[in-house]
């Protein structure tokens, strides 16, 4: 069946390093990729997209990269600040505004 | 900048009575979603609603699940008979074109 899963459930970094957040997808169908981060308390915030045509999309100080050979998704956040400690999940739909298949999350804590 | 809110924040409720979780959509949105999170586990949809009607549903969204739009502006989640089982947060979220913005959530405990 579809799952989009994270391979490490945890990560700490120091504060201005860089940090990359991987992913693993299955459903070959995906079209969208989405990365949320959820600080504690709240819902999922968006942070960025992608789809399926592209292999990368840049943010404010966020990229995410997309290899459909191996259905790998990555997160890259550059100089990590303690505001970015969160829990990141990545998430797929088939089409716009379809259901988000999310994976576990994974925990990105930042050291001072 | 629009948001989606939820109420209540946290539900206390007896196993077997009905709870209605509540939701206003961001105001320009016309698809509109339920997902769950049990403690320390992924987000897991329940619902999406477009048109006043259910577009899709998951497993997880039995008979004694519903939703409804009762107005413009609400969108309801209602468990009937609530079990243990059903302890979670619920977030609703809405979109317009393709991004999915989260309520804050609403935390059941079900005792």
């Amino acid at each position: 069946g579809e799952s989009v899963g994270l391979h490490l459930p945890t990560l700490s970094v120091q504060e201005g390093d860089n940090s990359i957040i991987n992913c693993a997808y299955s459903n070959s169908a995906s079209d969208y990729f989405i990365w949320y981060k959820q600080e504690s308390g709240k819902g999922p915030q968006f942070i960025i997209d992608i789809r399926s045509n592209m292999d990368k999309r840049q943010g404010q100080r966020v990229t995410v990269l997309l290899n459909k050979t191996v259905k790998h998704l990555s997160l890259q956040i550059a100089a990590t600040q303690p505001g970015d400690s969160a829990v990141y999940f990545c998430a797929e739909n088939e089409k716009a505004n379809s259901k988000l298949t999310f994976g576990k999350g994974i925990t990105l804590s930042v050291r001072p | 900048e629009p948001e989606v809110t939820q109420t209540p924040s946290h539900q206390v409720t007896q196993m077997g009575q009905e709870v209605i979780l509540r939701c206003v959509p961001i105001s320009n949105h016309l698809y509109f979603y339920w997902y769950r999170q049990i403690l320390g586990q992924k987000v897991e949809f329940l619902v999406s609603f477009y048109n006043n009607e259910i577009s899709e549903k998951s497993e997880i969204f039995d008979d004694q699940f519903s939703v409804e739009r009762p107005d413009g502006s609400n969108f309801t989640l209602k468990i009937r008979s609530t079990k243990l089982e059903d302890s979670a947060m619920y977030f609703c979220a809405s979109s317009r074109t393709s991004w999915q913005f989260f309520g804050p959530g609403t935390r059941l405990t079900v005792l």
